[in-house]
This record gives structure tokens, sequence and C-alpha cells, in this order.
């Protein structure tokens, strides 16, 4: 059955420097997301991105952050000067369809800034 | 903007017996969907079952159920005949049909269950 992957399963990172969080979605999906959940909080919405730009993105995901499909399988999120709130679990999804359907989700990368 | 409450942090529940996990949402729109997520410990998040809000009838996948009462904005799961492999962390998640398209989750709920 097809699955979304993303790697690293864990990264860890001095504050101040740059990471790449990679996401391979399902394969005829269109939209993608990057969800994120800090320890003991909800998950919450970072972004989603239809047709090689954002068509919606959260409070959370200021200029620090930027999304990218560089090729035909690969939706990366990038995070420029990480910050010790960064640190969080960051989940990728896709979707066939904009919305009623359902999300497939990856197994996360967790991030921990030190 | 909608949200999304999951009041249970844990439960447990004995194998073969039934759970019922709670979920209320609150939200202006008419036009929503509903959903159970569940993530087993360092899996990835599965769905569990899809509920439309412009239907009336209750969803149901296998032993699992959802109580939807749109006036009251309550969307509870329930887990029949439990198993072993139900023991997860359980996320109640929202999505506006026309408007957002992002999920709203829950705090989640973590269920043990008891052999």
């Amino acid at each position: 059955e097809p699955e979304v992957t993303q790697t690293p399963s864990h990264q860890v990172t001095q504050m101040g420097q740059e990471v790449i969080l990679r996401c391979v979605p399902i394969s005829n999906h269109l939209y993608f997301y990057w969800y994120r959940q800090i320890l003991g909080q909800k998950v919450e919405f970072l972004v989603s991105f239809y047709n090689n730009e954002i068509s919606e993105k959260s409070e959370i995901f200021d200029d620090q952050f930027s999304v990218e499909r560089p090729d035909g399988s690969n939706f990366t999120l990038k995070i420029r000067s990480t910050k010790l709130e960064d640190s969080a679990m960051y989940f990728c999804a896709s979707s066939e369809v904009r919305t009623g359907r359902e999300q497939f989700f990856g197994p996360g990368t967790r991030l921990t800034v030190l | 903007a909608q949200t999304v409450t999951q009041s249970q942090p844990e439960m447990s529940v004995q194998e073969a017996e039934t759970v019922t996990l709670s979920c209320t949402y609150d939200t202006s729109e008419s036009d929503y969907y509903l959903f159970w997520y569940k993530q087993p410990p360092s899996r990835q998040m599965i769905l569990v079952i899809r509920q439309e809000a412009y239907k009336q009838q209750n969803a149901t996948e296998n032993r699992f159920s959802v109580n939807f009462q749109k006036a009251a904005k309550s969307f509870s799961l329930k887990i029949s005949d439990s198993q072993l492999g139900d023991a997860a962390m359980y996320f109640c998640a929202y999505i506006s049909q026309g408007g957002s398209e992002k999920l709203v989750f829950g705090k989640g709920t973590k269920l043990t269950v008891n052999p």
C-alpha cells in the first residue's frame, strides 16, 4: 500500500542552523501539507501546497519557513535559522483532493534544536 | 476559528470490552468533515473513520463507530471488542468543506488496552 515517507526520522541541530526536512508524498496525490506537534500539544497546521505554490499557511509559518517541491517526488520544509521553540515533531501529509478526503500522514521527523 | 476538544487525555479498556472516546468541536460552518485518526507508538497517523456533516447516519468501520451529534457539536468514537492492537493515541480532527483545507486537531486521547 502506498505511503508517505519522511527523512530523517530524527534531526538534531544547533540554534541558528538551517534544516531541511524531506517528504515523499504518495505519487498520485496533488495536495501536500506540513503539520507540527510540539511535545504535549496539539498537531498544528503549518502550510499547504498545490500546483507548485503555497495555497494556505498558518501564522506559525513565517519567513523562517519555506517549502519546495524540487522534483516530481520530494516535498521539503526548510527552516532557515532554527530556534529552540522549533523543536517539535513535523508531519508531512498528502491528499488526492483539496478537502473532504483523507490526508495521508508520514511517520514524522523529530526535530531537536539545542 | 474552528476548535476541537478532546477532554480525555487518557483512557483504558479491557481487551474485548467497549470504550468511547469523546470529542467536541466548535464551528460556525454547516459543511465540514470530521475524522478520527489513530497513531500507534512510533508509527504514522492512520485514518480510522470519517463523517460528513451533511449525513445524519453515523459512520461505521468494522469495530469502530461514531456518535455524531451535529447540533451538540459532538463526535465520539466507539471501539467495540477492543484489541491489544487498538492501543494508540487517537486524534479527532475537523476540516471545512469549502473553506480552509487544513485539518484542525484535538490534543488526542491515549488509549491503553489491558489484556
